[in-house]
């Protein structure tokens, strides 16, 4: 089945740019989805469709993918930011559906 | 406001069969696709079953495949797990997430936590 490889971990000052890369086999044709989750909470989405961003999320939450890797990037980053962060796919050519990367962990500085 | 709210996790001996179950409310329940996905303490997310909106196309993960079963009733707003032969790696946390036509989940319920040990 695809993999997703992430990063264990990210760290970032305040103020500053997070980029949170998410790897696989020509990703670039697919739709990759980011999620993020604070502890003991759910995910919640924070960008779809490789750089959409749902209702109520701020634009210093971006996407992109090309190639073989997608890359979450996070401007301006506030102390509220530190969370984990999981990629996600669809992938239709197999019975497993559903792909997550195993996650990057974002510590603020 | 759309909400989904699991219940009927706790701890469960090896070889149990609980069922979970998803309330979903605030949106057309029966419009949409469902998923389980599930969180292993200190681990990432791993998904486990898909179920169309009118429960005719199902799928699950290996890992869980032959031993649990996802339905829905959209009379009631509701989607379940059946999980039965359970494991100790089964235990985690279990999220009901919102599919969206883009394959990704806007929606997900606060989780249910199945811990598997004797």
């Amino acid at each position: 089945s695809y993999v997703l490889t992430q990063p264990p971990s990210v760290s970032v000052a305040p103020g500053q740019t997070a980029r949170i890369t998410c790897g696989g086999n020509d990703i670039g044709i697919k739709s990759v989805h980011w999620y993020q989750q604070k502890p003991g909470q759910a995910p919640v989405l924070v960008v779809y469709a490789d750089s959409d961003r749902p209702s109520g999320i701020p634009e210093r939450f971006s996407g992109s993918n090309s190639g073989n890797t997608a890359t979450l990037t996070i401007s301006r980053v506030e102390a509220g930011d530190e969370a984990g962060y999981y990629c996600q796919v669809w992938d239709s050519s197999s019975d497993h559906l559903v792909v997550f990367g195993g996650g990057t962990k974002l510590t603020v500085l | 406001e759309v909400q989904l709210v699991e219940s009927g996790g706790g701890l469960v001996q090896p070889g149990g069969s609980p069922r979970l179950s998803c309330a979903a409310s605030g949106f057309t329940f029966r419009n949409y696709n469902m998923n389980w996905v599930r969180q292993a303490p200190g681990k990432g997310l791993e998904w486990v079953s898909h179920i169309s909106s009118s429960g005719s196309t199902i799928y699950y993960a290996d890992s869980v495949k032959g031993r649990f079963t996802i339905s829905r009733d959209n009379a009631k707003n509701s989607l379940y797990l059946q999980m039965n032969s359970l494991r100790a790696e089964d235990t985690a946390v279990y999220y009901c997430a919102r599919h969206l036509f883009g394959n990704y989940f806007d929606c997900w319920g606060q989780g249910t936590l199945v811990t598997v040990s004797s």
